[in-house]
């Protein structure tokens, strides 16, 4: 079965600065990989998705996550943050075996110190 | 195109009362989903429905929650009697069918057991 971590709980970056959060999987083939947001009182939003192929994947709001199959990581990247991307993100990953059922990662909250 | 609807946002209520939550999904969408986040966690995948039959209910508690998709649309979960740990948000998702496709949240139930 899969499963996915997310080692920071809370992390505070400055309005500006870049953001790096990290999400480590585990599955034994190519997994689908994904990152959500939830920004407070709001559902999740999908960011960006990997399925396969170029394995640095752009998304919205100026995110790009890289899969790396060495280091078993699809690292969420923003070069420069904004007030408004204080959130709840969640990592979630996705067994190519299974029907549409996907298992999220417990979350990193992101903090913008102005 | 409407988003997936939830209804009611807030619900409090005493343990062993008896509470559903109705979701709407983006119409045309086959797969419909219920999750639980628990304060400080990822959401869990309680029920997964494609059109009105059920692919995966492996982790909801069937001796208290109840869920069905009449008509392959609508959705109703239900959870009777309920306990103090299933104080959570309740969160429905829809998709069109398959893992790759993006799953779109509604905005939740928040559930509050005293």
């Amino acid at each position: 079965a899969q499963s996915v971590t997310q080692p920071d709980i809370h992390i505070t970056v400055s309005e500006g600065a870049s953001l790096e959060l990290r999400c480590n999987y585990s599955y034994g083939a190519t997994p689908y990989l994904f990152w959500y947001v939830q920004s407070p009182g709001q559902g999740l939003q999908l960011l960006l998705k990997y399925f396969s192929g170029d394995t640095l994947v752009q998304g919205i709001k100026g995110f790009e996550a890289e899969f790396k199959r060495s280091q078993s990581s699809f690292n969420l990247r923003k070069p420069s943050v904004h007030w408004s991307d204080a959130a709840e993100y969640f990592c979630a990953v996705g067994a190519r075996s299974s029907a549409s059922k996907i298992i999220f990662g417990s979350g990193t909250r992101l903090s913008i110190r102005p | 195109e409407a988003g997936v609807a939830q209804s009611p946002r807030y619900k409090i209520i005493e343990k062993r009362q008896s509470v559903a939550f109705w979701c709407n999904p983006i119409s045309g969408h086959a797969t419909l989903y219920w999750y639980q986040q628990i304060l400080g966690q990822g959401p869990k995948l309680l029920i997964q429905f494609q059109n009105n039959g059920v692919v995966d209910d492996s982790q909801l508690p069937k001796d208290r929650f109840s869920a069905e998709r009449l008509k392959g649309v609508d959705s109703t979960l239900k959870i009777q009697p309920a306990k103090l740990e299933d104080s959570a948000v309740y969160l429905c998702a829809s998709s069109l069918a398959r893992v790759t496709d993006t799953q779109y949240f509604g905005p939740g139930t928040r559930l509050t057991v005293l």
